[in-house]
């Protein structure tokens, strides 16, 4: 079947513009994670949904990151007033519930210039 | 605060060879310890994972280490191959309870096999 899909590819922004981010998970995961790669570095974790219980918000740097997610389908970050620390690589994945294995999309790049 | 430290940060290895990528963690809750390969412009992909009730996971050309009294993992690619040629990260997570499972991972490992 279709694995996790993210939308757009590449995303160039002025500093201080707002952007959203896309992510439609695997169908019938209920487990999605939004995560940051900086440049020659690992994955951040930002951001948990399961279900519909209340987001593991822990990992999102500043009041500026907010996510949403509708059921257990389509999510959108959501990234106000972008800075040019926000560059980076922004990926999701999803999780069926009882399973530890992750399954990534290929990524947002964000650019603020 | 890293809580999972990844070493080296590149390797080159000859085709053939053994190419071997180690981590090392703090949070001794961490329970399940994934690695994952990163392909140029893709996103990551579980390779192989273990948890710390046993010492040695293998998968092909695949193994996993693990020392839990030393709070060490590692990965040995046997056979290396050009097509290897990936970026490599460790990770670890925690079953919260809440099922989060949400992975810390290391910083990466370049490897190139060259032929």
């Amino acid at each position: 079947g279709a694995g996790v899909s993210q939308s757009p590819s590449n995303k160039v922004t002025e500093k201080g513009k707002d952007v959203e981010l896309r992510c439609d998970p695997i169908s019938g995961h209920t487990a999605l994670y939004w995560y940051r790669q900086r440049l020659g570095q690992g994955l951040e974790f930002l951001i948990y949904f399961q279900g519909n219980s209340a987001p593991d918000k822990s990992g999102l740097p500043s009041d500026r990151f907010s996510a949403e997610r509708t059921g257990e389908s389509v999510s959108t970050l959501t990234i106000q007033r972008t800075q040019q620390e926000d560059s980076a690589v922004y990926l999701c994945a999803s999780s069926s519930q009882t399973g530890n294995e992750q399954f990534f999309g290929p990524g947002t790049r964000l650019t603020v210039l | 605060q890293q809580q999972v430290k990844q070493s080296p940060q590149s390797l080159i290895v000859q085709k053939g060879g053994i190419s071997i990528i180690n981590c090392a963690y703090e949070n001794t809750a961490f329970d399940y310890f994934p690695w994952y390969q990163q392909f140029p412009g893709k996103g990551p992909a579980l390779l192989i994972a273990i948890r710390p009730d046993v010492s040695e996971k293998k998968e092909g050309r695949f193994t996993i280490s693990f020392n839990k009294s030393a709070k060490q993992f590692s990965l040995h690619i046997m056979d290396s191959q050009p097509g290897d040629s990936a970026t490599y990260f460790c990770a670890a997570s925690i079953d919260s309870g809440a099922g989060s499972y949400q992975l810390t991972f290391g910083k990466g490992t370049k490897l190139s096999v060259i032929p």
